[in-house]
């Protein structure tokens, strides 16, 4: 079974640049999750997909990120424009479907983004 | 709200055993644990439900406390492959619906010395 793909695995940008990050879940996952890790802390969640709506973006800075998981499957995470302190590791994970107690997540490599 | 763990970091010698805490100020639903190693992705090591279960694979087990809100990973006989920092996310209570949505806790690093 194919992990989660995401790409690029590094960018580098200037503060008020956009950058964008792509992410395929595994084959079959209802679910897909965008997190934030800044160095020396834990996942931060950013936005929760259920097939192609949304169930949480609740932390998600929406005057600068955007989501969307057209289709169902694969989903971009955009940041417009970028500041310094968005500099992170961005995560994508997914899991078979939400909804069920027993619901592991499998995370896929990252995106590592500096902002300079 | 974050859940807190406890140590921040271990040091251990192969063979030696290590608690993990996970406390939490809110009710829990589920906790998950996950490990992860430098520069590589969160991999999944247990997921805990209410009804204080414990669980258990290979020497790593975990149990879940309820009423007291925390959840602790136990690591015994450790191995070098088990260096790496870990995390506990907690799924808060939803009336008792699950959507998957997990906070993560600040990390413990753990460090095994042959």
């Amino acid at each position: 079974e194919a992990g989660v793909a995401q790409s690029p695995r590094y960018k580098i940008i200037e503060k008020r640049q956009s950058v964008a990050f792509w992410c395929n879940p595994i084959s079959g996952h209802a679910t897909l999750y965008w997190y934030q890790q800044i160095l020396g802390q834990g996942p931060k969640l950013l936005i929760q997909f259920q097939n192609n709506g949304v169930v949480d973006d609740s932390q998600l800075p929406k005057d600068r990120f955007s989501a969307e998981r057209l289709k169902g499957v694969d989903s971009t995470l955009k940041i417009q424009p970028a500041k310094l302190e968005d500099s992170a590791v961005y995560l994508c994970a997914s899991s078979r479907r939400g909804g069920i107690a027993d619901n592991e997540q499998f995370f896929g490599p990252g995106t590592r983004l500096t902002v300079l | 709200q974050q859940p807190v763990q406890s140590p921040q970091a271990v040091i251990l010698r192969e063979g030696e055993d290590a608690v993990i805490n996970c406390s939490s100020s809110k009710a829990l639903y589920s906790v998950h644990w996950y490990r992860q190693k430098h520069g590589e992705a969160p991999v999944f090591l247990m997921i805990l439900l209410k009804g204080g279960e414990q669980k258990g694979h290979d020497k790593i087990s975990a149990s879940f406390n309820e009423k007291k809100q925390q959840s602790s990973l136990y690591l015994t006989a450790s191995q070098l492959s088990y260096s790496g920092t870990y995390f506990c996310g907690t799924e808060t209570n939803a009336g008792g619906t699950s959507y998957g949505k997990l906070t993560f806790g600040q990390g413990t690093i753990l460090t095994v010395h042959p």
